[in-house]
């Protein structure tokens, strides 16, 4: 079975950093797009940042561009998020996300919408 | 980036059709055909619903389908169902390279 299991989420104070990971199993990883989207308690979904499947092009929020930075490791097959000047309005879960394989296309783009999701891990960031 | 805008709520009873709307601009879902759509129980991770603006992923029901006129897209279920109550959200590309969601939609079964 397609998976996403997403780790590094924890407890961190105002201004600190955190370096979360997403580790996929059992599809060709270096061939999707990879994304991770936050949701803050009670809130709604918010995209924060998205990395090709080389990972040679990245793109973030406005929230976050700056502070996080997105990366991967294709030979491990592991997806990075390192969080950096982390802000109380930055707790949430934290999804990582794989684009959707569209029938037909070869290259995956993140904007394609993700179909396969990690079970999120949580991240406050409080004093 | 604002966010995609959605009703905070809407109802139906079982075997009725609802639709859910989400409304962006034309620097988003008014430019590109890449709107999806998700569903959301408590507790869970989102399930993508539908992508590039009526395609459903193999495995969704066929009582979920999507459609969108000028700037605005919507999800419309048929036949509602008890397990259909969740909460559901639009996402678009945009101009800017990035991807917006709406605020979500909270759907009651009644």
């Amino acid at each position: 079975e397609v998976q996403l299991v997403a780790s590094g989420g924890g407890l961190v104070q105002p201004g600190g950093s955190l370096r979360l990971s997403c580790a996929a199993s059992r599809f060709t990883f270096s061939s999707y797009a990879m994304s991770w989207v936050r949701q803050a308690p009670g809130k709604g979904l918010e995209w924060v940042s998205s990395i090709s499947g080389s990972g040679g092009s990245t793109y973030y929020a406005d929230s976050v561009k700056g502070r996080f930075t997105i990366s991967r490791d294709n030979s491990n097959n592991t997806l990075y998020l390192q969080m950096n000047s982390l802000r109380a309005e930055d707790t949430a879960v934290y999804y990582c996300a794989r684009a959707y394989p569209v029938p037909g296309t070869t290259n995956y783009y993140y904007y394609y919408g993700m179909d396969v999701w990690g079970q999120g891990t949580t991240v406050t960031v409080s004093s | 980036q604002s966010a995609l805008t959605q009703p905070a709520s809407v109802s139906g009873s079982p075997g009725q059709s609802i639709s859910i709307s989400c409304t962006g601009t034309s620097r988003d879902v008014g430019y590109y055909n890449y709107v999806s759509w998700y569903q959301q129980h408590p507790g869970q991770a989102p399930k993508l619903m539908i992508y590039e603006v009526s395609n459903r992923p193999s495995g969704v029901s066929n009582r979920f389908s999507g459609s969108k006129s000028g700037n605005m897209a919507s999800l419309t279920i048929s036949g509602l169902q008890a397990e259909d109550e969740a909460d559901y959200y639009c996402s678009s590309y945009t101009r800017r390279s990035t991807v917006v969601f709406g605020g979500g939609t909270r759907l009651t079964v009644l």
